[in-house]
């Protein structure tokens, strides 16, 4: 699966929109990006995924660059209860059956400030 | 509710001792993984297994063992061969059904695993 790259660390007020890059340039064709948060000590929440269209749930919008090396999740109004670590992740889906594991990097720690 | 349950919650073992880790969904989910992750660090996989009575290893399975005898469960021993064994566990499951074109993980609440 393809490497991804994210800051370390962000901050966001209260009730703004939250922006959290991940550049992944190497990514393959049939590579999804998929997005996934841990609030501490909890196991990751998965959040949205998508190939090459933009994609949008009740959680967040997930913004893929027309030559898919970057990708934007964005979740419209922060709360204090979005502060948690938001992982980038890109891997091969197998349509054909045949999942495996995901491979995750450190994260973004996205803090929400009252 | 469907779900995945891990217990217990906290667990605590003497150095030398084997211990088993449960894992159980109602999901229905084919798919079930193994993460382990330490302090400020990402995860990463340890095994899985895409369906009944099968299983492959990933990054880091040495010291480790599992068993897939029904669907719903996935219990993971950490060995005494395990060098490191403290840090938390994390239980995960997925659809693997031929034709699905995507396969988001479903995480338990994880067993944080101290050995002393």
């Amino acid at each position: 699966d393809a490497k991804t790259t994210q800051p370390t660390s962000m901050d966001c007020a209260e009730g703004r929109a939250a922006n959290l890059p991940c550049n992944h340039s190497t990514i393959s064709g049939n590579e999804y990006v998929y997005w996934y948060r841990q609030i501490h000590s909890q196991g990751p929440q998965y959040i949205i995924h998508g190939l090459k269209n933009n994609e949008t749930n009740e959680m967040a919008s997930l913004i893929i660059t027309e030559d898919r090396k970057s990708s934007t999740l964005i979740l419209p109004h922060a709360t204090l209860r979005d502060t948690a670590v938001y992982y980038c992740i890109v891997r091969v889906v197998y349509s054909g059956g045949g999942a495996d594991g995901l491979t995750f990097g450190k994260g973004t720690h996205l803090i929400i400030q009252p | 509710d469907g779900g995945i349950t891990q217990s217990p919650k906290y667990l605590f073992r003497k150095e030398g001792q084997n211990v088993t880790l449960s894992c159980e969904q109602n999901l229905n989910h084919d798919a079930m993984y193994w993460y382990r992750q330490d302090p400020g660090q990402g995860l990463r996989l340890i095994y899985y297994s895409q369906i009944v009575n099968d299983f492959q290893k990933g990054d880091i399975a040495e010291g480790y063992s599992v068993s897939r005898e029904k669907k719903e469960s996935f219990p993971l021993t950490v060995t005494s061969a395990q060098k490191n064994p403290t840090a938390f566990y994390l239980c995960a499951s997925s659809i693997n059904s031929e034709g699905r074109a995507s396969y988001e993980q479903y995480f338990g609440p994880g067993t944080r695993l101290t050995v002393t």
